[in-house]
């Protein structure tokens, strides 16, 4: 199984480029999540899903949409890239409501 | 009052130190804890769950308690593999599938 994958690892986007992050996972959970860290402010959840179908929005949504056609996969958009979007990503997935299981991480840069 | 708090640290302690992190969460009603592990630019891992009985998984060892609302980690023998940032992590009230993770308490530990 290889989990939780994540593509791509790196990016830099300039102010109003427009990017997909797509994330993976092969362990037939329910629940996905992304979320971005930033330096002290730990993790903050962006957009989640409870199934195939569905997303709603987490903590911080504004400036990002997403989409889960299938139930593995998990889309986050940025569809004009800002500066403040400079961050890395983390896609999350479990099988309920208890242990998150994460992606490696994107590393976003946006000028 | 943040929603999860932990202090940043960083804790340096020599090997084969006992150490303890606690963390504060605000809402009464959160009922699923835990305690995840990042390693430097990696993605966290879970650490231990934390039950209302308490857990232990070798050297490291999990309590509630909802009276005060915090939970803590306590870390024995400590090695040097132990050098991470731990991150505690509290879920909102059952149904919203929302876990809020703290900004994470930084461990060093000194040969």
């Amino acid at each position: 199984n290889a989990g939780v994958t994540q593509t791509p690892k790196f990016r830099v986007l300039k102010t109003g480029q427009s990017m997909t992050l797509l994330c993976a996972q092969d362990m037939n959970h329910e629940y996905m999540y992304w979320y971005r860290q930033d330096p002290g402010m730990g993790l903050r959840l962006i957009h989640y899903s409870v199934g195939e179908g569905t997303t709603a929005k987490g903590e911080v949504p504004d400036g990002y949409n997403v989409s889960r056609l299938k139930k593995q996969n998990f889309l986050l958009g940025l569809e004009s890239a800002a500066p403040s979007q400079t961050s890395v990503y983390f896609c999350a997935s479990s099988l309920q409501s208890d242990t998150q299981y994460f992606g490696p991480g994107t590393r976003l840069t946006v000028l | 009052r943040k929603e999860v708090e932990q202090d940043p640290g960083p804790f340096n302690v020599p090997e084969g130190a006992t150490v303890a992190f606690n963390c504060t969460y605000s809402n009464s009603a959160s009922q699923s804890f835990f305690w995840y592990r990042q390693d430097c630019r990696k993605e966290p891992k879970l650490l231990m769950s934390v039950y209302s009985s308490g857990n232990e998984d070798g050297r490291f060892t999990a309590q509630l308690n909802r009276a005060s609302q915090y939970i803590s980690l306590l870390i024995r023998d400590s090695k040097l593999s132990d050098s991470a940032t731990y991150l505690c992590v509290v879920n909102f009230p059952s149904g919203t599938y929302k876990y809020i993770f703290g900004t994470g308490t930084r461990l060093k530990v000194l040969a």
